[in-house]
């Protein structure tokens, strides 16, 4: 099994719905992540969470929510899609590195569209 | 101007050369630099890191940063057509943030 899963790999909803992604984790990590990927742009952070009790907005996230529902576990929402939040979407947790910094552990990403 | 710059590529190489990706960065106080691998339709993959100015090697890859210039590059000795892929660089910066960028498009003609 992955480390970091993510459902649904691919999602095509319909401007004005609300849609939840999904993330779980056993890796053991308290940082998780909410990136969107797109062409030209690299990833950009949408929220972040450093234990069950800590979220924060990143940089982009109008449109967006999340839920840490337990350490494992972080969803993200788009309340009301519109089509310009088509993009590909990756969960990440993050572990200590020798010198204090944080790398990264991706999901497989899922590939939404909004019609 | 972009807080990680990476130029796009297609970067071509053939087999057996040395690949050379690079990247520049806009905050000085930057702390620690990432090489990230992603193939095609996938999630990226952490391959390196480097805080330390100079260089560090793993295998056929070596990372290089030079914080006076605010360069760091990675360096892929010999090749293989199974190192296409699209490299991202990635800055920490500090707390919780780490910068991505967009990415250079790596291809190794057999």
């Amino acid at each position: 099994d992955a480390d970091v899963t993510q459902t649904p790999r691919n999602r095509i909803t319909k401007t004005g719905k609300r849609i939840m992604l999904e993330c779980s984790q056993t890796k053991g990590h308290d940082r998780m992540y909410w990136y969107r990927q797109d062409p030209g742009l690299g990833l950009r952070l949408i929220y972040y969470s450093f234990d069950v009790k800590d979220i924060n907005k990143g940089e982009i996230s109008d449109g967006y929510s999340v839920s840490r529902q337990a350490q494992a576990k972080f969803s993200l929402s788009l309340e009301s899609a519109i089509p310009n939040q088509t993009a590909l979407y990756f969960c990440a947790t993050s572990d200590l590195l020798p010198d204090r910094t944080y790398g990264y552990t991706f999901g497989s990403g899922t590939r939404l569209t909004v019609v | 101007q972009k807080e990680v710059e990476q130029n796009s590529g297609p970067l071509s190489v053939p087999e057996g050369a040395i690949a050379s990706l690079n990247c520049t960065y806009s905050d000085r106080g930057s702390q620690s630099f990432f090489w990230y691998r992603q193939y095609s339709g996938k999630s990226p993959e952490l391959i390196m890191f480097i805080y330390s100015n100079g260089d560090k090697e793993d295998g056929r890859f070596t990372a290089q940063l030079n914080k006076a210039s605010q360069y760091v590059s990675l360096l892929i000795r010999d090749s293989q057509p199974s190192d296409s892929a699209t490299y991202l660089c990635a800055v920490f910066t500090g707390g919780f943030k780490t910068i991505f960028g967009a990415g250079t498009r790596l291809f190794v003609k057999a």
